[in-house]
């Protein structure tokens, strides 16, 4: 099965300011015809994940564009250019390439 | 407007098997690259993926949970059914359900139900 690494486990941010989480993977997740099949969720404190970025830069429906995906093969990129209050959470990234479909073990956000 | 909702006990004993339904609405499962997944969360820890049906039956399951797992589909109710054999300790957990969408040559999970929590006790 595909691992995940997410780093760092803990991320304390400034609201205003850029945040950006790293997702590895230990097989590559890039196809023959150019796609990555990596998604990124938010899971908010008590609530379900949410999907916010798909094939490793698409922004899904009503996100936000201080999100944003980036990378390919092992290497994974989520950015937020100024983080606000309402991001704080703990944000996992997803494999979707072969199954068993896999999660990283999660990036906790939080406010300084 | 999606929206799913899972359903089932929230206490089951070690051995026991457990049923949860997921009951949709604003989506059918008989459309063409539609699926509904089911993903877990033990208490304070990460989310595990356990099984996928699509549109066409097409059913895929967590290898190290596959011989304990089952997922049907009733169309005309709108509803998913999974169930867990033998249930642990270890299976204690809150229980996703997921609606699944194809955009190109992606699929991914953007609806989500709010869980249902599963502790197993004896």
């Amino acid at each position: 099965e595909i691992v995940l690494t997410q780093s760092p486990l803990s991320l304390p941010v400034t609201p205003g300011e850029p945040a950006s989480i790293s997702c590895r993977s230990s097989q590559s997740l890039l196809t023959s015809n150019g796609y990555n099949f990596l998604d990124w969720y938010l899971q908010k404190p008590g609530q379900p994940p949410q999907l916010l970025i798909y094939g490793g830069s698409n922004r899904a429906s009503g996100v936000p564009d201080r999100f944003s995906g980036s990378g390919s093969d092992t290497d994974f990129t989520l950015k937020i250019t100024r983080v606000e209050a309402e991001d704080v959470g703990i944000y996992y990234c997803m494999q979707a390439l072969r199954i068993p479909l896999t999660f990283g073990g999660g990036t906790r956000v939080e406010i300084k | 407007q999606i929206t799913l909702k899972e359903s089932g006990p929230t206490l089951v004993k070690p051995t026991q098997t457990l049923t949860l339904t997921c009951t949709f609405s604003g989506f059918s499962l008989s459309t063409a690259g539609v699926g509904v997944g089911w993903v877990r969360q033990p208490p304070g820890k990460a989310l595990e993926w356990l099984a996928l049906i699509y549109w066409d039956n097409n059913r895929q399951y967590s290898p190290s949970l596959k011989t304990r797992l089952t997922i049907t589909k009733d169309t005309s109710k709108n509803q998913v059914v999974l169930t867990l054999a033998n249930m642990e300790v270890v299976d204690t957990a809150t229980y996703f359900c997921a609606h699944r969408r194809s955009m190109g040559s992606f699929y991914y999970m953007d609806v989500w139900g709010n869980g249902t929590t599963v502790t197993v006790s004896s």
